[in-house]
């Protein structure tokens, strides 16, 4: 069974930093690309980044919003994806969802949510 | 920085059929564009229903199909269940950045 489950969410002041991770089960993450995406309270899906598979070299790739802030990185022992966020922003408060969307793969963790707030 | 637009509310009454669509601010939307539809409900993540324009995932129900529809990508509904009414995300591919859509409330009524 392909499980995703996220963990490290919470809350930080603006300008912290915070490290989600995403422990991948039921198949070997370094085989596909993982993206990560967020959903604002009562809001839409936003694209955060994704990570290319071990055959791509792994190349990452950010939303605008983003880049320059946050690090998609893996670790392929755990079988982990993570998201390293710094210089957060009230923004950026959202659920944030492990995800493995390209085709014709379709998986997803439960969210951890991400409150950044003074 | 390209925008994808849907139309923020749709109603389908139960049986019926509806249309969604997704555009693009550069253009048409193409195959190439890999379009994707994805449905959510309340305090669900979200499920992939459609990709790549018109593949479907095994645990899609047939009454959901995919297409490209006068320049923009397409999700249809034919045979509408009350358990249809969600949220439904498109998402495009352009080169390295994969925008989603602001997503479309479907109301069955």
């Amino acid at each position: 069974e392909v499980q995703l489950v996220e963990s490290g969410g919470g809350l930080v002041q603006p300008g912290g930093s915070l490290r989600l991770s995403c422990a991948v089960s039921g198949f070997t993450s370094s085989d596909r690309y993982m993206d990560w995406v967020r959903q604002a309270p009562g809001k839409g899906l936003e694209w955060v980044g994704r990570t290319r598979n071990k055959a791509a070299g792994y190349i990452t790739e950010y939303a605008a919003s983003v880049r320059g802030r946050f690090t998609i990185s893996r670790d392929d022992s755990k079988n982990s994806l993570y998201l390293q966020m710094s210089s957060l922003k009230t923004d950026d408060t959202a659920v944030y969802y492990c995800s493995s969307l390209r085709a014709p793969y379709d998986a997803w963790g439960q969210g951890t949510l991400v409150t950044v707030s003074s | 920085q390209p925008v994808v637009t849907q139309e923020p509310s749709l109603t389908v009454s139960p049986g019926g059929t509806v249309t969604l669509t997704c555009g693009s601010s550069t253009g048409a939307v193409t195959s190439g564009h890999y379009p994707y539809w994805f449905q959510q409900k309340p305090g669900q993540a979200p499920r992939g229903l459609i990709y790549d324009t018109y593949n479907k995932h095994s645990w899609t129900p047939a009454r959901f199909s995919g297409s490209l529809l006068g320049g923009k990508a397409a999700l249809t509904l034919s045979g509408a269940q009350p358990e249809d009414e969600a949220d439904y995300y498109c998402f495009l591919n352009y080169d390295s950045i994969r925008p989603f859509g602001g997503g479309t409330k479907l109301t069955v009524l």
